[in-house]
């Protein structure tokens, strides 16, 4: 059955730092999104993006994020500027018809 | 705006016996709705939606869920718990939209004793 995948699994990076999260949604999907949960907490919505361009994005989606899907398979997350409270499991996710599939996640430390 | 309530932070069942896991939501038009389980460490795995037609509807691992527009729930349901059920639980409800996002319920730890 086909899935999506995230890597890396996990990230550590200092305050400040740049980080890049890379996602494989399933390849005939259309639409994509990115989630984070902070530990054990509420997933909160990000970003949604379709035809190469956000369609919707959350509050938290500030200037310090962005996303590109840069060649046919990938979707990737960038934070410029890590910020301790950036610390939270991520989720990348990609819709067929209705339901959305999330991928494993990366979990997120920033010291 | 979309919004989903899960009342119970836990829940605690005996396995042998049904479970119940609660779930309301509010949103404009008429709802997609979706159970998601999530395992410790691990990602979200989807159970069971709802969008249109029969009330009840069922998802994998013997789960089902009944929708009622009128109470505006979805709660999830299992006839018979078993111990390996015990995880977190989500409820999510997005706009019968294409690229709608999903909004989710806070979550529900379920336990489900030997």
């Amino acid at each position: 059955e086909p899935e999506v995948t995230q890597t890396p699994s996990h990230q550590v990076t200092q305050m400040g730092q740049e980080v890049i999260l890379r996602c494989v949604p399933i390849s005939n999907h259309l639409y994509f999104y990115w989630y984070r949960q902070i530990l054990g907490q509420k997933v909160e919505f990000l970003v949604s993006f379709y035809n190469n361009e956000i369609s919707e994005k959350s509050e938290i989606f500030d200037d310090q994020f962005s996303v590109e899907r840069p060649d046919g398979s990938n979707f990737t997350l960038k934070i410029r500027s890590t910020k301790l409270e950036d610390s939270a499991m991520y989720f990348c996710a990609s819709k067929g018809l209705y339901e959305q599939y999330f991928g494993p996640g990366t979990r997120l430390t920033v010291t | 705006a979309q919004s989903v309530a899960q009342p119970e932070d836990q829940v605690n069942v005996a396995e042998g016996n049904p479970l119940t896991v609660k779930c309301t939501y509010s949103v404009s038009g008429n709802p997609y709705l979706f159970w998601y389980v999530q395992y410790p460490n691990r990602g979200l795995q989807f159970l069971l939606k709802y969008i249109t037609g029969d009330n009840l509807v069922k998802g994998s691992y013997g789960f089902e869920a009944e929708f009622n527009k009128s109470q505006t729930s979805f709660h999830l349901k299992k006839p018979s718990a078993l111990v390996s059920d015990s995880a977190l639980y989500f409820c999510a409800v997005r706009h019968n939209t294409n690229a709608g996002k999903s909004t989710f319920g806070d979550g529900t730890t379920l336990t489900v004793k030997p």
